[in-house]
């Protein structure tokens, strides 16, 4: 599976948008981009995934180039309540299972 | 609610004592996961199922055995704890890896 890479850590405002980039440069053509969220004491939760292009969805927007190396999760205007740990995961299909890096540790201040 | 459940939340156990996770979903998903978590750590792979009774080796498998006899439920079994396996274990469902997992709440387990 394509490994991916992300920062550890980010920080941010409240109303800012935040970018979380994550690079998988040895993404297979059957790959697809998938991004978890988790919360402290809870199993993570499905954000947003995608192909290639711009995927939108009522939480985030999901960025694929057409090289499909790179990827950027786009949170809108976030919120204290965003505050959480963002993975990036390469997701090959048929037969296999999510492999979790450490993610990105989004801290949201007021 | 449909979702994924584990059983117990909580358990300590002492080392060399046996104990069995139970983890039940209830939306036909054929896909079945056992992770592990550790302190500012991300998840990682213990064992998985693609299918009723079927088992395959994740990233971490060594002392923990599984078992998929039903659809619906995915079981994970630690025949002689040890403290390397104090951990929050998490389990979760798909109906296929790329359609998004569901995870459970989590098992807090405890060795001493």
């Amino acid at each position: 599976l394509a490994k991916t890479t992300q920062p550890i850590s980010m920080d941010s405002y409240e109303g800012q948008e935040v970018n979380i980039t994550c690079s998988h440069n040895n993404i297979a053509t059957n790959d697809y981009i998938t991004w978890y969220q988790q919360f402290p004491s809870q199993g993570p939760r499905f954000i947003i995934q995608g192909y290639k292009t711009k995927v939108t969805n009522e939480v985030a927007s999901l960025f694929i180039p057409a090289d499909r190396k790179s990827s950027t999760l786009s949170l809108p205007r976030v919120s204290l309540s965003d505050t959480a740990v963002y993975y990036c995961l390469v997701a090959r299909g048929e037969g296999t299972a999510l492999i979790f890096g450490k993610g990105t540790t989004l801290s949201v201040s007021s | 609610n449909a979702g994924v459940t584990q059983t117990p939340k909580f358990r300590v156990l002492k080392t060399g004592q046996s104990m069995t996770l139970l983890c039940a979903q209830d939306m036909n998903h054929e896909y079945m996961y056992w992770y592990r978590q550790d302190p500012g750590m991300g998840l990682r792979l213990i064992h998985y199922s693609v299918g009723e009774g079927t088992t395959a080796k994740g990233e971490v498998p060594d002392g923990y055995n599984v078992s998929r006899l039903k659809k619906q439920n995915f079981l994970l079994g630690l025949e002689s704890a040890a403290p390397s396996q104090t951990s929050v274990y998490f389990c979760a469902s798909s109906y296929e890896v790329i359609y998004g997992y569901t995870f459970g709440s989590g098992t807090r387990l405890t060795v001493v």
